[in-house]
């Protein structure tokens, strides 16, 4: 298994371009979602999906877009990269929903991460 | 809303102990969870504990949890340079059925 895979590792953009990150995974996992990191601020949740075809916004939705056509791939779109959105961006899957209230333990994989600059 | 704070920053010797402290606001939270994030790499989930628990112990790593002051800890025995690395809380399982991280914790190790 490969895991859960991101790419491009590193991203530079002009402000108003628009990019794709791409992220997959292989464990057949349903839910699927994106943070963000930023330094001294944590992990902050972007989209997530719990399954093909459904997909929700989490804390920090704006400017960004998701869609989730198969249960591997779950893309996100910047539609036109502003300065504020330059951070590390992460993939996560698991089995269940994470912090669900008697959701279980089960482990959330995460990628490698895309490294992000928007000048 | 609901909150998750560390300190940013801790360094140790090698073959020391490591304590990296952890609160959370959100009382209701019945999973503690303790992740690594080793430079260039995403997060790794090392252990967690139920809130029904006080302390867990894996290893070389003790969780402690005091749920009445909604305090969680991670000791990290005998510390080596490999330890080296973001380690970040989070709690889930909660009212907000939302996993909630903290800012993360640097451990520095020197030699």
């Amino acid at each position: 298994n490969a895991g859960v895979t991101q790419t491009p590792k590193f991203q530079v953009l002009k402000t108003g371009q628009s990019m794709t990150l791409q992220c997959a995974q292989d464990m057949n996992h349903e839910y699927m979602s994106w943070y963000r990191q930023d330094p001294g601020m944590g992990l902050r949740l972007i989209h997530y999906s719990v399954g093909a075809g459904i997909t929700d916004q989490g804390e920090v939705p704006n400017g960004y877009n998701v869609s989730r056509s198969t249960t591997e791939d779950f893309p996100l779109r910047l539609l036109s990269a502003a300065p504020s959105q330059t951070s590390v961006y992460f993939c996560a899957s698991s089995t269940t929903i994470p912090g669900l209230a008697g959701g279980g333990t089960d482990t959330q994989y995460f990628g490698p991460g895309t490294r992000l600059t928007v000048l | 809303g609901e909150d998750v704070e560390q300190s940013l920053f801790l360094s140790v010797r090698e073959g020391d102990s490591s304590v990296i402290n952890c609160t959370y606001t959100d009382s209701s939270s019945t999973y503690l969870y303790w992740y690594k994030q080793e430079p260039g790499a995403g997060l790794q989930l090392l252990t967690y504990i139920f809130s029904n628990m006080d302390m867990k112990q894996d290893q070389r790593l003790t969780v402690l949890l005091n749920k009445k002051d909604k305090h969680l800890s991670l000791r990290i025995a005998d510390t080596q340079t490999g330890d080296s690395a973001i380690y970040f809380c989070a709690a889930g399982g909660g009212a907000t059925n939302k996993l909630i991280f903290g800012t993360g914790t640097l451990l520095a190790v020197q030699p």
